[in-house]
This record gives C-alpha cells, structure tokens and sequence, in this order.
C-alpha cells in the first residue's frame, strides 16, 4: 500500500450543500492529484497539487476547489454540490521517487441527491 | 478528445482464452504504464515501459511499447477469472507533464 488515505469512504449529501473530501498521505510524496471516474469517462484530473499551497487545475476542475496547506493533505471541496459531481472521487501521488507512477487511493463514493 | 485511446472498451471471453488489449495515441509518450482496477479500487500499476519496442513480461501478461512510442499492447494468455477488471493505460510525453490516462478496458473472464 502506498500510504494514502481518503475519508470520507462514502457520503450522501444534498444539492447546495458543501462538501470537503480530504486526502491524507505518508510517503512525503511531492504530487497530489484528485480524479473522478465515471461510466463512460474513465479517470477525470480534476486539480492537482505540485507542492505546498501550489495547485493547478485539470480538465473537469469547474465547481471544485482545492488546498494544500502541508505536504500530507490534500482536501478537495465542493463549494455547492450538484447532483452532477455524484461520483467516485479519487485521490493520487506520485513524486520524484516513484517517476512516473502514480499511486491511488481506495476512493471517496459520493452521492448528491 | 482523448489522447490515448484504447480498444476494445468491453471484452467477456470465457476462461482460458488468450486476448490482447491495445492503447493508442497520435503522441509520442516518453513511457506508458498499464494499471489494473478491479471493482471499488483504486487503480494499481501493472508495468511501466518506456523503451520503443520494449516487451514486459508479468507472469501471464506480456506487455509491448509500440517502436514510435505511440502505442502499447496488453496480451493475457489463458486468462482466469481474477483478471476481471479495468485495464487503463497511462502515458506521459515528458518528465515534466501530467500523467494522462486512457478511457480503459472492461475485462470479464467467465469461469
């Protein structure tokens, strides 16, 4: 196991209500990511994270925001959630010492009724 | 538009067939990996190749980076059911990019 951990593991929620989704790492790793899969789409990069309080966003990153404010955590906030972000959410890293891989976490389910 | 495409999407073949999972792009990537998903995981890396004609051979699995470096392959000979799962191909065009991941396969190995 690469030392990732996401919590929630599954969560119900209303349409309008926030949302944080929090990724917790042990590796020191310098990379986070968050993805989100769905049927049809595979892996979607939503924001990622180069370093502390350094992110950038991915292709799908509209109604989601991100922090990174110390290397082991990265949260991932959905500010007002629709029932469209009804997703698997997944958090990664990777770092100068693991190249290219990235290592995955066990996901976040998410509901948005 | 995808970057990396991959084919079929859907595969069910019965126990014991051999079958071969193709991923391909317009780009030069500098290495591909090959990742395997199975239902309420996350995705775990199979292999990276990074070398134009390289062959990987993971126990039944065997592996192949196109000579240009614009495609690999994912044969499985005599597949059992515990390959059921998602197969993603991941590629990365320099040191310096994000990783990119392929829309992924469907495998179901039928006993």
């Amino acid at each position: 196991d690469a030392g990732i951990t996401q919590s929630p593991r599954h969560k119900v929620t209303e349409t309008g209500t926030p949302v944080t989704l929090r990724c917790h790492q042990t590796e020191n790793h310098r990379y986070m990511y968050w993805y989100r899969q769905d049927p049809g789409h595979g892996l979607r990069l939503i924001h990622y994270s180069y370093g502390v309080k350094d992110t950038d966003k991915g292709e799908v990153s509209d109604g989601y925001s991100v922090s990174r404010s110390k290397t082991e955590d990265f949260l991932l906030t959905l500010e007002s959630a629709t029932s469209s972000q009804t997703s698997v959410y997944f958090c990664a890293i990777s770092g100068q010492y693991s190249g290219n891989t990235i290592y995955f976490g066990e996901g976040s389910w998410l509901t948005v009724v | 538009t995808q970057l990396l495409e991959q084919s079929p999407q859907f595969l069910s073949i019965q126990e014991g067939e051999n079958l071969t999972v193709y991923c391909n792009s317009s780009s030069v990537f500098s290495s591909l990996q090959w990742y395997r998903q199975e239902p309420g995981e996350g995705p775990v890396l199979l292999v990276t190749v990074v070398t134009g004609g390289e062959v990987k051979k993971l126990k039944r699995l065997t592996f192949q980076f196109g000579d240009a470096r614009k495609d690999s392959s994912l044969h499985i000979t005599a597949a059992q059911p515990g390959d059921t799962g998602l197969y993603l191909c991941a590629g990365v065009k320099t040191s310096y990019d994000k990783v990119i991941f392929g829309p992924g396969t469907s495998l179901s190995v039928i006993p």
